[in-house]
Parts: C-alpha cells; sequence; structure tokens
C-alpha cells in the first residue's frame, strides 16, 4: 500500500499561474520529499523537508509540511511550459526505502 | 559522473523468460534500491540494499531477485517474467552521509512481458 496521497490527480493551469499540490500520509515520519517526473524519464529530487521543519523554500517551489494533519503541500510559483511533468511526494525514516504517492500530473498550458 | 546507469532501456519477454536488469551507479552511495512504475501510479519499493552484501525486501517483492556484492552494482533478476511484470523498472541510489536523504534515479527500464 502507498503511504502518500497526492491531490489532486491532475491539474492544469495557465503560465505564470500558481500550482499548488497536496500530499497526505499515514504513519510518522523523519521527512518528506518531493520528486518531479518527466513524461517517460527518472524521478528527480526538488526538496526535502525534515519532520522538525514547518516551511522550505528552494527557488519558485515552497514546501510546508504539517505533521500534526499528516500533510504537505508543494507550491511552484510563476509556473512555466516547463514545470509541465508529475509531481510525487514521498516519504520515510531515512534515505531508503522511501513510499511514493500516486503523483499529481500538472499540464502548464502557454 | 555517470549518476545511476540502467541497461537495457527496453526488453520484451516471453512469459517464463528470465533476465537480469542492471543498475550500476558511480556516486559511492551505500543505499541502492529497485522501484517499479505501472502505468498512472507511483513507484513500488521491491528490493533495496543498505551496503554491499546487505538486501532486504520492500513492498512487491515476489518474483524479483537481487544481490549487492559491490557499492556500484544493484542488478535485478526476473526469476520467470509474467505479464504482471510487465511495468517500468527505475533503480535508484541515495547516502545518508552529511544527511543527504535524496534519491538519485536512473533513466528506467521500460519491460513488457507477453
Amino acid at each position: 500500500s502507498q503511504q502518500g496521497e497526492e491531490d489532486p490527480q491532475a491539474l492544469s493551469i495557465q503560465e505564470g499561474e500558481n500550482a499548488t499540490m497536496n500530499c497526505s500520509y499515514k504513519t510518522s515520519i523523519n521527512n518528506l520529499q518531493w520528486y518531479r517526473q518527466n513524461s517517460g524519464r527518472g524521478l528527480v529530487h526538488l526538496i526535502l523537508i525534515r519532520s522538525n521543519e514547518r516551511e522550505k523554500h528552494s527557488g519558485r517551489l515552497r514546501v510546508t509540511l504539517d505533521t500534526s494533519k499528516k500533510s504537505s503541500s508543494l507550491l511552484i510559483t510563476a509556473s512555466r511550459a516547463a514545470d509541465t511533468a508529475s509531481y510525487f511526494c514521498a516519504t520515510g525514516k531515512g534515505a531508503q526505502k522511501l513510499v511514493f504517492g500516486q503523483g499529481t500530473r500538472l499540464t502548464i498550458n502557454p | 559522473n555517470a549518476g545511476v546507469t540502467q541497461t537495457p532501456k527496453f526488453q520484451v519477454l516471453k512469459t517464463g523468460q528470465s533476465m537480469t536488469l542492471q543498475c550500476a551507479q558511480d556516486m559511492n552511495h551505500e543505499y541502492m534500491s529497485w522501484y517499479r512504475q505501472d502505468p498512472g501510479m507511483g513507484l513500488r519499493l521491491i528490493h533495496y540494499s543498505v551496503g554491499a552484501g546487505i538486501t532486504d525486501q520492500g513492498e512487491v517483492p515476489n518474483g524479483y531477485n537481487v544481490s549487492r556484492s559491490t557499492t556500484e552494482d544493484f542488478p535485478l533478476r526476473l526469476l520467470s517474467a509474467a505479464p504482471s511484470q510487465t511495468s517500468v523498472y527505475f533503480c535508484a541510489s541515495s547516502s545518508q552521509r552529511g544527511g543527504q536523504n535524496e534519491q538519485f534515479f536512473g533513466p528506467g527500464t521500460r519491460l513488457t512481458v507477453l
């Protein structure tokens, strides 16, 4: 069974708008990670947030973590066509044995 | 650095055939993992290794074997291929040195079992 569940499953927005994706998980974690997957490619790590952190930024990415609600959100600001991809959250207690959600398919329309 | 490499990129098997998917990394990572991704789904962990000579089962290990004789290589063996094993297979490596937990993924092997 998969630990994380992303919401929405698919999201389509106009270029320049902000995109928000959510992830919920079931058990306690040490960290939560977000990955991007372009069509037909491997996953690329975007950002990691530890369980004692509430918010983290990296460029146009902002991640929040609410351990009391067992949820996280990924915000991409000022979206670009190149942001079109699937985004996955992954939870775990270390560097191995990550559990991935089913992903959010993001489409940025020009 | 080449990062994580996987071969082959594509493979078609007949039911009952066996084969080995190759994975290698040149980052001296202690951890390596194999995942499968089915259409429209996230990744599911098949097997993982925390170091040479040490492997363990993930969520969906049945029908697959692994070994880790060196730090660099982590091959995945399909013992007797079944149509249910049609999927895209990703190998990943990671390290906890310096608190880095991110996984580095290979480009994947697309496997079809007829």
